[in-house]
Order: C-alpha cells, then sequence, then structure tokens
C-alpha cells in the first residue's frame, strides 16, 4: 500500500511568489492534514480537511489557503512568498478523524 | 488555547545512557500520540496512548500517560546511536485537531 506521497519534494522560489503543493493521502483516507515545520522548530498546524470540505485552520495569514478534491487529494496554496516560509511542509492523512495521521515525506520550500 | 510544551528542547546522552522526554498539555487530552523524526526526514508515528495511567512498551521504549490525562512521557533505555531525531509528542482533545509538542532533539554521542 502507497503512503501519503508529496510533491514537489524540492523547491526554490522567490519572495512575492506563490507555491501549491500537493498531496495524495493514503487509499482509504479521507482526512488531509497540513502541517509547516520551519528550521529548527516543532510542527505547526495550518490545515485540516475532511471529506472535501476545510474543517479546522491554524494561526496562519489569509494566504496560506488549501482545497481537497473529490478523490480525497489536496493541494496546499501560500501566496506573496515570504522568507520565513521556507520551511518544510507536511502532509498527513487519516482514515477517520481522530484516528493515527500518517505523514508524508514532506515538500522543503526555499524563499529566496 | 490549547498548548502542548516538550521537554527538555534538547538532549545529549553517551550512548548506553538512559533518556527520558516530557510532554505537558494545558488541556485534559482525549489521546496523545508520539513521533520520531530523523534527521532530514519526516515525523514518522511511534505509539498512540488513550486511557488514563496507560504504559505501553516497544523494546527499549516506554511510553506513558499520566492519570490525568495531561501529561505523558517517552523513556528510552540504554540510548543507541540509531536513536538520533526529534521525538514529538501530539496530544488531541475535543477539536480532533492535534496539537504538536515542539519536540526533544536527542543526539546520542558513541
Amino acid at each position: 500500500e502507497a503512503g501519503v506521497t508529496q510533491s514537489p519534494t524540492h523547491l526554490i522560489k522567490t519572495r512575492g511568489q506563490q507555491v501549491t503543493l500537493r498531496c495524495s493521502p493514503i487509499s482509504g483516507h479521507t482526512s488531509v492534514y497540513w502541517y509547516q515545520q520551519a528550521l529548527g522548530l516543532g510542527l505547526q498546524f495550518l490545515l485540516w480537511y475532511d471529506e472535501g470540505e476545510e474543517r479546522n485552520r491554524g494561526n496562519f495569514p489569509p494566504r496560506f489557503s488549501g482545497r481537497q478534491f473529490p478523490n480525497y487529494s489536496s493541494e496546499l496554496n501560500v501566496n506573496a512568498l515570504e522568507l520565513e516560509d521556507s520551511a518544510l511542509y507536511l502532509c498527513a492523512s487519516s482514515r477517520q478523524t481522530g484516528n493515527t495521521i500518517y505523514f508524508g515525506e514532506g515538500s522543503w520550500l526555499t524563499v529566496v | 488555547g490549547q498548548q502542548v510544551m516538550q521537554i527538555p528542547q534538547y538532549q545529549h546522552v553517551q550512548e548506553g545512557e538512559d533518556f527520558t522526554t516530557y510532554c505537558n498539555s494545558s488541556t485534559t487530552l482525549s489521546n496523545i500520540q508520539w513521533y520520531k523524526q530523523r534527521p532530514g526526514g519526516h515525523p514518522v508515528f511511534l505509539i498512540q496512548l488513550v486511557k488514563s495511567g496507560e504504559v505501553k512498551k516497544q523494546k527499549r521504549l516506554t511510553f506513558q500517560f499520566g492519570e490525568a490525562k495531561k501529561n505523558s512521557s517517552l523513556h528510552i533505555t540504554a540510548t543507541q546511536t540509531t536513536d538520533v531525531g526529534t521525538y514529538f509528542c501530539a496530544g488531541r482533545s475535543g477539536t480532533y485537531k492535534y496539537i504538536f509538542g515542539t519536540g526533544t532533539r536527542l543526539k546520542v554521542l558513541a
């Protein structure tokens, strides 16, 4: 069974640009979570999608947004990139809300 | 809002020594999970604790959930170099959103 897959694995953007990160959950999982992990810091919750709807979001500005598609895959969009957006963005999925979440390998974003 | 604090932030131990990291929540948790993140990698699920006072073991790792379900600990006996990484706890209460601790970075000196 394939795990959570994320793309791209690495990317470099310049300040002010926009980026889209993609995530495919484990087959059968309907919940997708996005986390940001800045260098040396803990995981910060970004967004949670379940059954196509946004269920919760963390303390991030509106330029962080996303969506979940009917096949439960998800996108994270970040507009007007800032230097401090440089981080590892992790996607995780779970079968149902409250169950164990499984992480992808992440997308490393560097903003220059 | 709910906060999950983890201590210590960093720990260096000699190989063979024991290691413990503690996780404390400002609110009662319905469950707590522990993750390990190797350097350069992504967090990997280790275990979930649900019951008050629960203790679970995985080889040299012992996990405990406090009686009040507001704290938890991870203890590693006789550390090995393969134990290197950052250990995160993640607690859930009510909203189905997991709040992660800041992590404890473990370095094992051979």
